[in-house]
């Protein structure tokens, strides 16, 4: 993998569902790896900043993992919300500090 | 507020007009990233500094871009000769060298639109 992928573009849930997402980074010179949330009209903000092999972070009913060796981290929400309606983006950092994005993953939250 | 800002916010131009925007980071960061985002894509890396020094822009950038960081401080970004292309939402962001985090704090982006 070369460049940053999240699958998938776009997810529309039901509030009270559960969901996933995946973020597939170069595992070479592997150094960092962010998820980032991006409410419309707003700047993006960071979720979680994970560094090790095996790193699992939660906040409140958000949770993530991380996988170096294999070059993937999945983003967990719990209950969706539709105040969890945003762009999830997650960026990987390797080698110099140049942040490299995926495209994002564009969850609505249905009440 | 001591977030990271930007101005301006909405910025409409005409084809091969020049534009500048400006984005004040935190104040104790000594990083500052300038990224670019279309619709349905991602923000784009164009640039970074560390304090004045710009130390990677993008190979994607043209010549008619170019980015400052006098004293370490507040940024600049130009675009010359602007094309509809140059379309798009410039979003700068500043963080800490500070170990392994580094976590990104984003400005609200400034919008641009080329007719």
């Amino acid at each position: 993998i070369l460049n940053v992928e999240q699958s998938p573009q776009s997810l529309h849930v039901q509030e009270g569902d559960s969901t996933n997402f995946t973020c597939s980074f170069p595992s070479s010179n592997f150094y960092a790896l962010h998820w980032y949330r991006w409410e419309t009209a707003k700047s993006p903000e960071a979720l979680f900043v994970m560094t090790l092999n095996g790193d699992e972070k939660k906040k409140g009913r958000i949770s993530a993992t991380l996988n170096t060796k294999e070059g993937y981290s999945y983003l967990y929400i719990k209950g969706s919300q539709p105040e969890d309606s945003a762009t999830y983006l997650c960026a990987s950092l390797s080698g110099t500090y140049k942040y490299i994005f995926g495209t994002g993953t564009r969850l609505k939250v249905l009440a | 507020d001591t977030g990271v800002s930007q101005d301006p916010r909405h910025k409409i131009t005409k084809r091969g007009q020049n534009v500048t925007f400006r984005c004040d980071p935190i104040s104790e960061h000594n990083r500052l990233y300038w990224y670019r985002q279309t619709l349905g894509q991602g923000p784009e890396f164009l640039t970074y500094f560390q304090n004045e020094a710009q130390l990677e822009k993008s190979r994607l950038l043209s010549d008619r871009f170019s980015a400052e960081r006098p004293k370490g401080s507040f940024s600049t970004l130009e675009i010359q000769r602007t094309e509809q292309g140059d379309s798009a939402m410039y979003l700068c962001a500043s963080s800490l060298v500070q170990g392994n985090t580094g976590e990104l704090f984003f400005g609200e982006g400034s919008r641009l639109t080329v007719l």
